[in-house]
C-alpha cells in the first residue's frame, strides 16, 4: 500500500521556465511534508517542507503548495536551471511518529539548456 | 561538519552470502536510520535508533536483517543469508534528537548486488 504516491516518473523542462512536480498521499494523518532532491550516487538532501497548518512555503526559487483536502501537494521551480536536474523524492511524517518518513517513488527531473 | 559516512559504496555478493555496511552518523546526531532503496522506488525505511535503542523495526526482514547501533554512535546494518531482491542502495540518515521535523541528512549509501 503506497501511501505517498509520485506519478511522474520524468519531467523535462526547459531553462528559465517552471517545473512542476506533484506528490499524492492517502494517510489523512500525515500532517509534515518535505522534499528530497537526490544527485547520481549522493544521498538525498533535504529541500523544503510544509507543515499541515500552513498552505504554502516559498524559499527562493523553490516553492511547496499543499492542498489537504485533494491530500495532494506540489513542488514549483521557478526558474528552472540545469543543476536542478535531479531526482526528487516527496516525503511524508506525523509529528508524533519519530521522524519516520515515507517517501514517494521519486520524479527525474530534467532541465535543459 | 562532516557527514554521514557510509562503507562500503560497492558491494557485490553471490546469494546466500552474508554482507555487513557500517555507518557513522553527524556528531551529536542520536537518531539514526537505516533505508533502502530499489532502483526506480522510494526509499523504505527498515529500522531506526534513538542512541542505542530501536524505536521501530516494524519493517526489518528479520529472518535475515540485523542492526545494530552498540555504542549509540556507530550502526552496522547485516544482511545473512542475502537474496537476489535484497539488490538496492542501503542508504543509511542522522536526525538531532528532539527535532519535531522530519530533516534527515542521508549518507551517499552502499550499493548492493546480489548476483
Amino acid at each position: 500500500d503506497q501511501q505517498v504516491k509520485q506519478n511522474s516518473p520524468s519531467l523535462s523542462v526547459q531553462e528559465g521556465r517552471i517545473s512542476i512536480l506533484n506528490c499524492d498521499y492517502t494517510n489523512s494523518m500525515f500532517d509534515y511534508f518535505l522534499w528530497y532532491k537526490k544527485y547520481p550516487a549522493e544521498g538525498p538532501t533535504f529541500l523544503i517542507s510544509i507543515s499541515s497548518i500552513k498552505d504554502k512555503n516559498e524559499d527562493g526559487r523553490f516553492t511547496v503548495f499543499l492542498n489537504k483536502s485533494a491530500k495532494h501537494l506540489s513542488l514549483h521551480i521557478v526558474p528552472s536551471q540545469p543543476g536542478d536536474s535531479a531526482v526528487y523524492f516527496c516525503a511524508a511524517t506525523t509529528y508524533n511518529a519519530g521522524n519516520m518518513l515515507t517517501f514517494g517513488g521519486g520524479t527525474r527531473l530534467m532541465v535543459k539548456p | 561538519e562532516a557527514g554521514v559516512a557510509q562503507s562500503p559504496r560497492y558491494k557485490i555478493i553471490e546469494k546466500r552470502q552474508s554482507v555487513a555496511f557500517w555507518c557513522n552518523p553527524i556528531s551529536g546526531h542520536a537518531t539514526l536510520y537505516w533505508y533502502q532503496q530499489i532502483l526506480g522506488q522510494g526509499p523504505k525505511l527498515l529500522i531506526q535508533f534513538q542512541n542505542n535503542g530501536v524505536v521501530d523495526d516494524s519493517q526489518l526482514p528479520k529472518d535475515r536483517f540485523s542492526a545494530e547501533r552498540l555504542k549509540g554512535v556507530d550502526s552496522t546494518l547485516k544482511i545473512q543469508p542475502a537474496k537476489l531482491e535484497d539488490s538496492a542502495v542501503y542508504l543509511c540518515a542522522s536526525m538531532l534528537a528532539g527535532v519535531s521535523t522530519g530533516e534527515l541528512f542521508f549518507g551517499e549509501g552502499s550499493r548492493l548486488t546480489v548476483l
